[in-house]
């Protein structure tokens, strides 16, 4: 089963910044199946971005997903205060499941 | 639009099943694989498994097998989770969320399940 380890645990920014989120894989993941959610207190979690790169439905372009193989980046420039929240990352394996990240917490500094 | 409604928070005490639903509509039924995924007070999301809604098919993590079960109804949509032997750890909130190309772009809106005696 892949693990997904995703760092840091908590980023401190201020709003017009940029954050850079890590998902690391313990294995390769084939087909590019990862996905970024963002999830904010009392909602459910919202699909960012899937197939590693492309945006889902109603993403601002500040979202920007990238990586390959093992190592996954979510981009997130010019931070706006909607965008502080908690963020998964989440594959899907040859085994036919989901695997979420533990979250990373993006904070207002 | 697509959504995705759940059925009423639930209190049940130890050992007892808990039953959720998720009422879909705005798509069609069969064409998306349904998923469930829970999260403890505080945790993060943990998957429990998934139902093929055209085939009836399903799928549940490891953790979960035997006491996990998920059914659907066609003609209504609907898509059900049911979980037996329930112990204060499954005290979390139940979500579904709908498969598209393999990532869940839309989700129930959550049922809390607490477990207590």
């Amino acid at each position: 089963e892949i693990v997904l380890t995703q760092s840091p645990g908590t980023l401190s920014l201020s709003p017009g910044e940029s954050a850079t989120l890590s998902c690391r894989a313990s294995q390769r993941i084939n087909n590019n199946y990862l996905a970024w959610y963002q999830q904010k207190p009392g909602q459910a979690p919202r699909l960012l971005v899937y197939g590693v790169s492309t945006r889902a439905t109603g993403i601002p372009d500040r979202f920007s997903g990238s990586g390959s193989g093992t190592d996954f980046t979510l981009t997130i420039n010019k931070l706006v205060p909607e965008d502080f929240a908690v963020y998964y990352c989440q594959q899907y394996g040859s085994s036919l499941t989901w695997t979420f990240g533990r979250g990373t917490k993006v904070e207002i500094k | 639009q697509v959504q995705m409604v759940q059925s009423g928070a639930e209190v049940k005490k130890p050992g007892a099943s808990v039953k959720v639903s998720c009422k879909t509509s705005g798509y069609s039924f069969r064409d998306s694989y349904i998923h469930w995924v829970r999260q403890a007070p505080g945790q993060g999301l943990e998957w429990m498994g998934w139902i093929n809604p055209h085939s009836g098919g399903t799928k549940s993590a490891q953790k979960f097998q035997g006491r996990f079960t998920v059914t659907r109804d066609t003609s209504i949509s609907t898509a059900y989770m049911e979980l037996t032997s329930l112990r204060s750890e499954d005290t979390a909130v139940y979500y579904c969320a709908r498969d598209v190309l393999n990532a869940g772009d839309s989700w129930g809106q959550g049922t809390l399940v607490t477990v207590s005696s």
